[in-house]
């Protein structure tokens, strides 16, 4: 039973060009959370979609950042002319659930350096 | 909102012993949930240990226990018979209505051989 997935695990981005995370749920998990840390510091959530809705964007910037979690295929996290303060870890998590009951598991996490 | 502390930024135990890591929370809402995740060098989140607010018993994993103070609400992680693959940072998470995660700043935690 694969974990959840995230591709790639290492991705560079010059200022102002487009970066494009991907997120594969375990199986049977329609709630995906996704999360970025910054260096030395804990996670902070950005976003929250069920298969086809956004339910909590609310930690995620409104200008630059979309996501979507689309009925087919892995959920994307998308950052438009990025810019140096976006370098971080990115990280997706999912649930079978959305209750908060349910353990989120986590994925190995996408690095972004923006040069 | 929620809130969650860690206190320690940076804790050593010997291989063997018992170290405690210690993390404190707030929150207004009734139900909710607590875990400890580890992230050792290769940056994966993994989760160590939850435990249920309305559960008095505290829970425990092999080597990892909680001590879960709901009135301090204060939810510490020992780790028992520390070993070398222990050595990685540990956050403190909380989880509520929201669905979403509130993590705290993480202890890092090295064990010495």
């Amino acid at each position: 039973n694969a974990g959840v997935m995230q591709n790639p695990r290492h991705l560079v981005r010059r200022r102002g060009q487009e970066a494009r995370l991907r997120c594969s749920p375990m199986k049977g998990h329609s709630h995906v959370y996704w999360y970025r840390q910054l260096p030395e510091e804990g996670l902070k959530f950005m976003v929250y979609l069920q298969k086809e809705n956004i339910i909590d964007e609310s930690g995620m910037p409104k200008e630059r950042f979309s996501a979507e979690f689309p009925k087919e295929g892995p959920s994307i996290l998308r950052i438009q002319q990025v810019v140096r303060g976006d370098s971080a870890a990115y990280f997706c998590a999912s649930s079978q659930d959305y209750l908060s009951t349910d353990t989120q598991y986590f994925g190995p996490g996408t690095r972004l350096t923006v040069l | 909102a929620q809130t969650v502390t860690q206190s320690q930024p940076e804790m050593s135990v010997q291989e063997a012993e018992t170290v405690t890591l210690s993390c404190t929370y707030d929150t207004s809402e009734n139900n909710y949930y607590l875990f400890w995740y580890k992230q050792p060098p290769s940056r994966q989140m993994i989760l160590v240990i939850r435990q249920e607010a309305y559960k008095q018993q505290n829970a425990t994993e092999n080597r990892f226990s909680v001590n879960f103070q709901k009135a301090a609400k204060s939810f510490s992680l020992k780790i028992s018979d520390s070993q070398l693959g222990d050595t990685a940072m540990y956050f403190c998470a909380s989880g509520g209505s929201q669905g979403n995660l509130i993590f705290g700043k993480g202890t890092k935690l090295s064990v010495k051989p």
